[in-house]
């Protein structure tokens, strides 16, 4: 069974532009998350998908905004990028989000100059 | 809010021998799981253990286990004969009905040989 697969790996960007980081999830899964790790803040929730739909979203500002494709495929965008969103990007998926494991993917390490 | 603490931001153990990764955890829900990752160098976040709240036999996965204490809202890992495939950063996650996970700050383990 693949995992999930976060594309691309890395990324560098300048301020003000805009970037989309896609997630496959597991096969079967219908929950997809975002979360930020930063050195400063650590972990932190952007959003959650299901079946579409953003069932739950974190304290990030409307810049950070996402999808969810009827394949269970998310991508998540930022625009007018900033110093400050220079981060890595992580992924997960589980069956049904809460209450269930969540299995992450690699990542994607968005630098910002 | 529910908050998830860490309070050893490092640790270091010997090869073979046992350390104990120690997390408290607050939440006002009364069904949730907690879970520890573990993130090596890769950054891949892997999954090592999780404790449904409703259980009150401790979980356990072949070397690691934990000591769960729900009156307490303690939730410590305890890593058996370490190998030095074990260093990694530790995170303990809260996961509730709101479909994301709370993390920790994280503790990073070395293990000497």
């Amino acid at each position: 069974k693949a995992g999930v697969t976060q594309t691309p790996r890395y990324l560098i960007k300048t301020r003000g532009q805009q970037v989309t980081l896609s997630c496959s999830p597991i096969s079967g899964h219908r929950s997809v998350s975002w979360y930020q790790q930063t050195p400063g803040q650590g972990l932190q929730f952007l959003f959650e998908y299901f079946s579409e739909t953003q069932r739950n979203k974190g304290n990030f500002p409307g810049r950070f905004s996402g999808r969810q494709f009827s394949n269970s495929r998310s991508e998540m965008n930022v625009s007018t990028l900033e110093l400050g969103d220079s981060a890595l990007y992580l992924c997960a998926s589980s069956l049904q989000g809460y209450f269930t494991e969540a299995f992450f993917g690699q990542g994607t390490r968005l630098t910002v100059v | 809010a529910q908050t998830v603490t860490q309070s050893q931001p490092e640790m270091s153990v010997q090869e073979a021998e046992t350390v104990t990764l120690s997390c408290t955890y607050d939440t006002s829900e009364s069904d949730y799981y907690l879970f520890w990752y573990k993130q090596p160098p890769s950054r891949q976040m892997i999954l090592v253990i999780r404790q449904e709240a409703y259980k009150q036999q401790n979980a356990t996965e072949n070397r690691f286990s934990v000591n769960f204490q729900k009156a307490a809202k303690s939730f410590s890992l305890k890593i058996s004969d370490s190998q030095l495939g074990d260093a990694a950063m530790y995170f303990c996650a809260d996961g509730g009905s709101q479909g994301n996970l709370i993390f920790g700050k994280g503790t990073k383990l070395s293990v000497k040989p």
